[in-house]
């Protein structure tokens, strides 16, 4: 079935380093690549998305990109700070949003 | 801004009682999803529900699971006989177009504990 998989699964980074989160999927059909982050005990909240028509998009400290023939995405956070620490998702969408397994993410100040 | 409201925030149920669970998805969203995720782990897909029939679901959305849209706002979740493997937060999500490519909005969750 479709699988997505999200590396690292924790990852520890200096207040103002950057953060790279990857993703792979494995449905072709996948056009649509949400980002979300949830806060313990939260609800998840999208941050930046990313549709198949478009190799890259930022949003201020947030980068996404998108490579389609190798089916890999990436999440680019500059300039970390301590409440960029939580849980972060990557999913792909074609029938149904599947869900990678979540990176932790600490910024230690 | 309107948001997604689900209730309650918290359900204890003996194992084998059915629960419901209720969201108020944002009022001009015509699409609407489950999703569950169980302690520590990830989000998982279990239906998604449009024009008042499900659309997709996953291999978890079995015959114990069901879901309506009993009136024009409300959209529940029926499990009909709670098992322990059933305890986990339950999100309700909506958007406004097809989930292809159209942002979801997530509720805040019900925690469910099945004893």
């Amino acid at each position: 079935g479709e699988n997505v998989e999200q590396h690292p699964s924790t990852l520890s980074v200096q207040e103002g380093d950057s953060a790279v989160i990857k993703c792979t999927y494995s449905d072709s059909a996948s056009n649509y690549f949400p980002w979300y982050k949830q806060e313990l005990g939260k609800r998840p909240q999208l941050i930046i998305d990313i549709r198949s028509n478009v190799g890259e998009k930022k949003d201020q400290r947030i980068a996404v990109t998108l490579n389609k023939t190798a089916k890999h995405f990436s999440l680019h956070i500059t300039e970390t700070q301590p409440e960029d620490s939580a849980v972060y998702f990557c999913a792909a969408s074609s029938d149904k949003v599947i869900f990678g397994p979540g990176t932790s993410l600490s910024v230690i100040p | 801004e309107p948001e997604v409201t689900q209730t309650p925030s918290h359900q204890v149920t003996q194992m084998g009682q059915e629960v419901i669970l209720r969201c108020v998805p944002i009022s001009n969203h015509l699409y609407f999803y489950w999703y569950r995720q169980i302690l520590g782990q990830k989000v998982e897909f279990l239906v998604s529900f449009y024009n008042n029939e499900i659309s997709e679901k996953s291999e978890i959305f079995d015959d114990q699971f069901s879901v309506e849209r009993p009136d024009g706002s409300n959209f529940t979740l029926k499990i009909r006989s709670t098992k322990l493997e059933d305890s986990a937060m339950y999100f309700c999500a909506s958007s406004a177009w097809t989930h292809r490519e159209e942002t979801q909005y997530f509720g805040p969750g019900t925690r469910l504990l099945v004893l």
